[in-house]
């Protein structure tokens, strides 16, 4: 399983964009890089995916190099709702796979 | 999206008892389910994966006979944790997958705050 790193803590002004990023330099080409994110006391919530091209859709853009091997959640205007652990996890793009969840990274977003 | 339940939403047992926890997928076929237990400021632990109508696989390290997964239908897992003690005080969360040959998202439940006094 590629493992991946993110930092443990992040802070952003309400209002402005939030960039997380992730490392997850032994990924395969087969393999999806997956965010969720977990506000407090909650299950995890689907925020994108991708496998090679950026990725956009209403709550966030993901941005992955061109080697794949890191990538960055963009959250364009962070509100204090978006204050949670974001995780970052890369899994097989086929078949039912279990997720290995990191650290995370702790994003806290201030007024 | 899919949605993903869980019951109860929180419970306080006596140590020694068991507890049952119900996980549902409310608009899909969950072919398989995944639980997880989550301690205070850590991060999410599978304990177990399971596909309806056949027996869960546990993760290394966690004890079968003490965390009993049965995935008798297509929208409900159960997880009872028999004979709980303290330290089984945790977020259970579990998530449902509706592989059908491509992609592979899981939708996760609101999680069980499980309290063994």
């Amino acid at each position: 399983d590629a493992k991946t790193t993110q930092p443990p803590s992040m802070d952003c002004a309400e209002g402005r964009a939030a960039n997380l990023p992730c490392n997850h330099s032994t990924i395969s080409g087969n393999e999806y890089v997956y965010w969720y994110r977990q506000i407090h006391s909650q299950g995890p919530q689907y925020i994108i995916h991708g496998l090679k091209n950026n990725e956009t859709n209403e709550m966030a853009s993901l941005i992955i190099t061109e080697d794949r091997k890191s990538s960055t959640l963009i959250l364009p205007h962070a509100t204090l709702r978006d204050t949670a652990v974001y995780y970052c996890i890369v899994i097989r793009g086929e078949g039912t796979y279990k997720y290995i969840f990191g650290t995370g990274t702790r994003l806290k977003v201030l007024a | 999206g899919a949605v993903v339940s869980q019951h109860p939403s929180r419970v306080i047992c006596k140590s020694g008892t068991s507890v049952k926890i119900e996980c549902r997928s409310l608009d899909f076929q969950a072919t398989t389910m995944f639980w997880y237990r989550q301690f205070p400021k850590q991060s999410l632990m599978l304990m177990a994966t399971s596909n309806e109508g056949s027996k869960a696989t546990y993760e290394q390290g966690v004890e079968k006979d003490k965390f009993l997964i049965n995935h008798a239908s297509l929208t409900l897992s159960t997880l009872t944790v028999t004979s709980a003690h303290p330290e089984d005080s945790s977020f259970y969360i579990c998530s449902a997958s509706d592989w059908q040959g491509a992609g592979n998202e899981q939708f996760f439940g609101p999680g069980t705050r499980l309290t063994v006094l």
